[in-house]
């Protein structure tokens, strides 16, 4: 069974430079949730998508980040001019219905980024 | 700021002794509580939950107590095998239905056989 899946793995990307993260969602969650763990930190929410639309996207640390989800599918996630402090885990996680418990977000494997 | 922290990063268990992870919080509005198993490579994925209006969930091996006065909980994991060497993060929400998890740094147990 297919869970939540992200590519790449990895992305090595120079700083100044825009990287596109991608999430691909368990088949038929609404809920789509973008997270990211810096080196020493704990996991960071980013934004929430319910279908296409963002209702919380309060977590995104700059207007450098954004992201979209489209078909109430797959998201992605982009950094614009890419700083090194951006290095991170980026982790994206799904889950069945608006307002489920929170227990029931699915993560994904991540996409390490670093930024030289 | 921190909001739940996990001041210990690390954790070496025997096996078959119990292993005990401990987290700390900070926001009293959080209400749900919850612990999560992440292998390398992989994502993390939920291990037990508990609401506070709980001081004690069990599930099999596992265990995790709340005390509420304290903002503090821990897992018990009884007894340890080799197969639960993995980061431990806790995790905190306002709400079972909330959106935003609040996470902590993880712990990273080590179970010897």
């Amino acid at each position: 069974g297919a869970g939540v899946s992200q590519s790449p793995s990895n992305k090595v990307t120079e700083k100044g430079k825009d990287v596109e993260l991608r999430c691909d969602p368990i088949s038929g969650h609404t809920a789509l949730y973008w997270y990211r763990q810096s080196l020493g930190q704990g996991l960071e929410f980013l934004i929430y998508f319910q279908g296409n639309s963002a209702p919380d996207k309060s977590g995104l640390p700059s207007d450098r980040f954004s992201a979209e989800r489209t078909g109430g599918s797959v998201s992605t996630l982009t950094i614009q001019r890419t700083q090194q402090e951006d290095s991170a885990v980026y982790l994206c996680a799904s889950s069945p219905n608006r307002g489920t418990l929170a227990n029931e977000q699915f993560f994904g494997p991540g996409t390490r980024l670093t930024v030289l | 700021d921190q909001q739940v922290k996990q001041n210990s990063p690390s954790l070496s268990v025997q096996e078959g002794r119990i292993s005990i992870l401990n987290c700390d919080y900070t926001n009293s509005m959080f209400d749900y509580f919850l612990w999560y198993k992440k292998y390398p490579a992989e994502g993390p994925t939920f291990l037990i939950s508990i609401s506070s209006i709980k001081d004690k969930n069990e599930d099999g091996r596992f265990t995790v107590f709340l005390n509420k006065s304290a903002k503090h909980l821990s897992l018990h994991i009884v007894p340890s095998q080799p197969g639960d060497s993995a980061v431990y993060f806790c995790a905190a929400s306002a709400s079972a239905g909330a959106n935003n998890l609040f996470f902590g740094t993880g712990t990273r147990l080590t179970v010897i056989p």
